[in-house]
């Protein structure tokens, strides 16, 4: 079936350093992406979303990039600050559904 | 700003008892859903709802049934809790149209069954 998942579960980086999460997504129909940020006890929240028609999109302080023909994903995080502790999920999908990855931890270091 | 508000935060049941879990979006969304959250899983998506009276299967619907009588109202109802019910329970809503798009989530309900 479908999946989606994230390389590495933990991601610690020093403040100020920028992050990149990446994400890989099996089902070449994809035609949504989208990035959530989760902190402890709250539900997800949006980061940015990119479509299948475009490659890279910036929000700000954050970048997602889309490689369609690896069926690859990625968030890059400028400047990383201690807000951004969190759980990231991406998530990748068509038809109205989205299809969740496990979740990366990012730890800030001060 | 959209809200996606749950009812419950937190609840303890007991194997065998029947739950519900109540979801209301105030945006006028077409769209609902419902996912549990469990580590090292991600989320699972339970059922979901493209319009009043209709719902659909998603990955893990089993022991699990859902309601949509109103557009802003979708519940999630455990007809006989077991321990392997127990999990954070995240409901979504979405406004595109039989298409895809951000979902709006809530705050979760950690259901603990004993």
């Amino acid at each position: 079936g479908e999946s989606v998942g994230l390389h590495l579960p933990t991601l610690s980086v020093q403040e100020g350093d920028n992050s990149i999460i990446n994400c890989a997504y099996s089902n070449s129909a994809s035609d949504y992406f989208i990035w959530y940020k989760q902190e402890s006890g709250k539900g997800p929240q949006f980061i940015i979303d990119i479509r299948s028609n475009m490659d890279k999109r910036q929000g700000q302080r954050v970048t997602v990039l889309l490689n369609k023909t690896v069926k690859h994903l990625s968030l890059q995080i400028a400047a990383t600050q201690p807000g951004d502790s969190a759980v990231y999920f991406c998530a990748a999908g068509n038809t109205g559904k989205l299809i969740f990855g496990q979740g990366t931890t990012l730890q800030v270091k001060p | 700003d959209v809200k996606v508000t749950q009812s419950s935060r937190y609840l303890v049941k007991r194997t065998g008892e029947k739950v519900f879990l109540e979801c209301v979006q105030d945006m006028d969304h077409e769209n609902m859903f419902w996912y549990r959250q469990d580590p090292g899983l991600g989320l699972r998506l339970i059922y979901f709802s493209y319009d009043v009276k209709m719902k659909e299967k998603g990955d893990i619907p089993e022991g699990y049934s859902v309601s949509r009588e109103k557009k802003e109202r979708f519940s999630l109802i455990l007809e006989s809790a077991s321990t392997n019910q127990t999990s954070m329970y995240l409901c979504a809503s979405s406004h595109q149209v039989r298409g895809t798009g951000e979902l709006f989530f809530g705050e979760g309900s950690r259901l603990t069954v004993l």
